[in-house]
């Protein structure tokens, strides 16, 4: 039962703003979503996380649907070290478990 | 420095021979977690800790016991290994609430 739904690959060109998109259709009304992208098989980065306003850091924004049942996060400027997968991710309903789901495989080409 | 670590990195074993793999995190967090990395499959957790003695299971738990006597840490045990358990292992720490979590370099383990 998959609790966020993100395509399995996109590419963007260097320096132009990268848009992941996700589907979180079932989250509960208090649970955060987070961002985290892994860069080959190292251990996944945390990048970002909002609950229903947008969000901005030095990594990246977050944009968060009214409804909350879609996100995009937003690369402005994306660089050839941006190349990883992203994973969106939420907390079981009510409970303390998390489920990563299988990301978007993000190439960023020169 | 604020890190997680794990050991092994590497392990090549065979199946029923007794493992563990240990996870320490220096950060004070109260939340640790188990992940395993399969291809096609994404990140599935296995265990979490709320906090010391409080553990559950997560989406994947067979096959696995964990502890959690310190706070700092969190090993994974495999009392009987088989070769459906050969994957990418991760172990994440964060503080609670915010589930902001840190992990480490990851384990690959090969059960023959």
């Amino acid at each position: 039962d998959a609790k966020t739904t993100q395509p399995p690959s996109m590419d963007c060109a260097e320096g132009r703003a990268a848009n992941l998109p996700c589907n979180h259709s079932t989250i509960s009304g208090n649970e955060y979503v987070y961002w985290y992208r892994q860069i080959h098989s190292q251990g996944p980065q945390y990048i970002i996380h909002g609950l229903k306003n947008n969000e901005t850091n030095e990594m990246a924004s977050l944009i968060i649907t009214e409804d909350r049942k879609s996100s995009t996060l937003i690369l402005p400027h994306a660089t050839l070290r941006d190349t990883a997968v992203y994973y969106c991710i939420v907390k079981g309903d009510g409970g303390n478990q998390f489920y990563f789901g299988t990301g978007t495989s993000l190439t960023v080409i020169p | 420095e604020a890190q997680v670590t794990q050991n092994p990195r590497y392990l090549i074993t065979v199946t029923g021979k007794k493992l563990t793999v240990t996870c320490s995190q220096n950060m004070n967090h109260e939340y640790m977690s188990w992940y395993r990395q399969d291809p096609g499959l994404g990140l599935r957790q296995i265990y979490y800790s709320m906090n010391v003695e409080v553990t559950d299971k997560g989406d994947v738990p067979e096959g696995y016991k964990v502890s959690r006597k310190e706070k700092r840490n969190f090993p994974l045990i495999l009392e009987s290994p088989s070769p459906n358990q050969t994957s990418l292992y991760f172990c994440a720490s964060s503080f609670l609430p915010s589930y902001l979590q840190y992990f480490g370099p990851g384990t690959r383990l090969t059960v023959t």
